[in-house]
């Protein structure tokens, strides 16, 4: 099935420094990846929807100069989390929607990074 | 904005007992997911409904999409310990290529 690969699983950052996320879809192409971000005992608050080859789309509230997206390539797009602070200490989890042809598999997640910014 | 409303919020029951949870949503879905999350790692997709009416089933879950296309249900018959986790409903109001809004998810734990 499709494989979705979020990269590191984990990181520490210093306050004022910057983070950047890797999604990659393994066996399977994503025009769309989507990126969320979930607090402790909280559900998935959407952050973006990142869009291949073309700008990102922010929700409501969210910064775009602070989180910055990527998505080059059919297989990658990438959350730069830039000068971070406590507060954007989170799980920050990304998805993919896997399309074969007509036929739509439903999104894959990944396994989600914990940042901790101290 | 587009809000589901998840219940329980949590669950604490005993090994073997059927477990029902529900959303609803005061905007019409076309597509209702359900997702269970452990500890520390991404959601994963239990059951996937695109039609008003659809039950569908994966082993002891079943869910349903709701004839008003406000509402989905999941129940799981004969609880076991590895059920234990997060559940969350989530939705979608355009095409499959929509964004997903998730609910608030129903943690579920078990009594062996």
């Amino acid at each position: 099935g499709a494989v979705v690969s979020q990269h590191p699983s984990w990181v520490i950052c210093k306050s004022g420094t910057s983070v950047k996320i890797e999604c990659r879809s393994l066996d399977f192409q994503a025009t769309t990846m989507f990126w969320y971000r979930q607090f402790p005992k909280q559900s998935l608050m959407l952050m973006a929807t990142s869009n291949e080859g073309s700008k990102a789309t922010y929700e409501q509230g969210v910064e775009k100069d602070k989180f910055l997206i990527n998505h080059a390539s059919l297989t990658l797009s990438t959350l730069t989390v830039t000068s971070a602070h406590p507060e954007d200490s989170s799980f920050y989890i990304c998805s993919a929607r896997d399309v074969v042809g007509q036929d739509y598999y439903g999104y894959t997640f990944g396994s989600g990074t914990r940042l901790t910014v101290v | 904005g587009q809000q589901l409303n998840q219940s329980p919020q949590s669950m604490f029951i005993q090994e073997g007992e059927d477990v029902s949870m529900n959303c609803t949503s005061s905007s019409i879905f076309n597509t209702w997911l359900w997702y269970k999350q452990d500890p520390g790692e991404g959601p994963v997709l239990l059951i996937a409904l695109y039609k008003a009416g659809e039950l569908t089933s994966n082993g002891r879950l079943t869910a349903q999409f709701g004839i008003t296309r406000k509402d989905s249900f999941l129940n799981i018959s004969a609880s076991i310990p590895s059920d234990v986790g997060i559940y969350f409903c989530a939705g979608q109001i355009g095409s499959s290529a929509s964004k997903i809004i998730f609910g608030s998810g129903t943690r579920l734990s078990i009594r062996p």
